[in-house]
């Protein structure tokens, strides 16, 4: 149930900066629901890193952002570090579907 | 803060009742919905649905037919029974608290569990 769509990977060399992006449509992200992002590293939960589209809760470095515009939403990582290095899905609710729903997923490489 | 650990079989035959609880620590499980979401090896995540405290609960249509969440708030636990289960219930099962969940704008999810694993064999 994708119905939020991530480039599967990107990738960057240390202290580049890197944006991932999250397409949803009219019953999502267009209908004025809020998009949410995740930082999974390897063998671990989902951690929050950005709530509301575009607010980081406390503990989250400022290098993380979000931003929403129509039907999509945007990840930028600036200052990519090695430790950035996880997988990043973005989140939202899908009013079709009566779902919440994730996207499905970006890798972030760090060269 | 708060946290969620998830407990239960990490082993279930297929047809049989998949039992999952999840224990909160740290803060209160009253005010607030109680999630469950899952992923299956190697692929990405799929919201089951929620429980508010007060025993209020929303389903994933998909898995509506199977899924029962209930919250017992005096063990400060929630649980997840999916039954006739398939191969293609075998997944990480992540238990977390929801926020928001009732705003239009949509919710959140945050803090998680670490996850437990759930095999569908004979």
């Amino acid at each position: 149930q994708s119905v939020l769509t991530q480039p599967p990977s990107v990738s960057g060399a240390p202290g580049q900066r890197v944006t991932i992006s999250c397409t949803g449509s009219s019953s999502n992200v267009g209908a004025g629901y809020d998009v949410h992002w995740y930082q999974q590293l390897p063998g671990t939960a989902p951690k929050l890193l950005v709530y509301g589209n575009s607010n980081r809760p406390s503990g989250v470095p400022d290098r993380f952002s979000g931003s929403k515009s129509g039907t999509s939403a945007s990840l930028a990582i600036t200052g990519l570090q090695a430790e950035d290095e996880a997988d990043y899905y973005c989140q939202s609710y899908d009013s079709s579907l009566s779902v919440y729903v994730f996207g499905t997923g970006t890798k972030v490489t760090v060269l | 803060q708060v946290q969620v650990q998830e407990s239960g079989p990490g082993l279930v035959k297929p047809s049989e009742t998949l039992s999952l609880t999840c224990t909160v620590s740290g803060g209160s499980i009253s005010s607030h919905y109680w999630s469950w979401i899952r992923q299956p090896p190697g692929k990405g995540l799929e919201w089951i649905g929620y429980i508010y405290y007060s025993g209020g609960t929303n389903y994933n249509p998909s898995l509506k037919s199977r899924v029962t969440i209930s919250v017992d708030t005096s063990k400060k636990q929630f649980s997840l029974k999916l039954s006739s289960v398939t191969a293609a219930d075998a997944a990480v099962y992540f238990c977390a608290r929801g926020k928001a969940l009732a705003v239009a704008g949509g919710g959140w999810f945050d803090p998680w569990g670490q996850g437990t694993l759930v095999t569908v064999s004979s």
